[in-house]
């Protein structure tokens, strides 16, 4: 069975600078997606990356990174230049590449931004 | 974009009777949505996958009797928590995925159920 494992329940991060967030996963498969999902207090879902893992390429999305080392089965998220609105719950989240299968998701880092 | 539009995003029933959440994928067709559930402060788990046209699958430990899926269209699924008992207070989340290789998921808003 695939697990993701966010081993840091909490997170915080000055304003202006940056917070790296960690994700690794079990997987026996080859092909699959790996995601970062932002849930804020108003509990909707948001994609924030997402990272194809016969990329070998690390996504990037504006502030957002990920260090993505598939021998390692790891796959964290730089955010940069922290601002106030990145505070929020943050889901790393896996899924297969084939056939139509849900998300898997850890069990989340909740990072708090500080003016 | 796509957009998943659940309803009601609140709800509030008395224990013993039953609540539906309708999940409506409302600019494309969804063969397949899946169902999550979420306690506070914890993760989303899995409970089921539903199929159009077919019966939904579940995961391990929940009640398929208790939770009734129904995905009679391509753009509507619905959950009915039957029966329902304080301890299934949770927040309730959709989700349906494109058709096409590689499309995204996209989530409803969500559905917060008290049971009193």
């Amino acid at each position: 069975a695939q697990t993701v494992t966010q081993s840091q329940p909490e997170m915080s991060v000055q304003e202006a600078e940056t917070v790296t967030l960690s994700c690794t996963y079990d997987t026996s498969e080859s092909d699959y997606y790996l995601f970062w999902y932002k849930q804020p207090p108003s509990r909707q879902m948001i994609l924030v990356i997402r990272q194809e893992a016969y990329k070998q390429q690390n996504a990037t999305e504006n502030r957002f990174s990920v260090n993505f080392q598939k021998a390692a089965k790891s796959f964290s998220l730089k955010i940069s230049d922290s601002q106030l609105g990145d505070a929020a719950m943050y889901f790393c989240a896996y899924r297969i590449l084939s056939g139509n299968t849900p998300l898997v998701f850890g069990k989340g880092t909740r990072l708090s931004v500080i003016a | 974009g796509a957009v998943v539009s659940q309803h009601p995003s609140r709800v509030i029933c008395k224990s013993g009777t039953s609540v539906k959440i309708e999940c409506r994928s409302l600019d494309f067709q969804a063969t397949t949505m899946f169902w999550y559930r979420q306690f506070p402060k914890q993760s989303l788990m899995l409970m089921a996958t539903s199929n159009e046209g077919s019966k939904a699958t579940y995961e391990q430990g929940v009640e398929k009797d208790k939770f009734l899926i129904n995905h009679a269209s391509l753009t509507l699924s619905t959950l009915t928590v039957t029966s329902a008992h304080p301890e299934d207070s949770s927040f309730y989340i959709c989700s349906a995925r494109e058709q096409g290789w590689g499309s995204p998921l996209h989530f409803g808003n969500g559905t917060r159920l008290t049971v009193t």
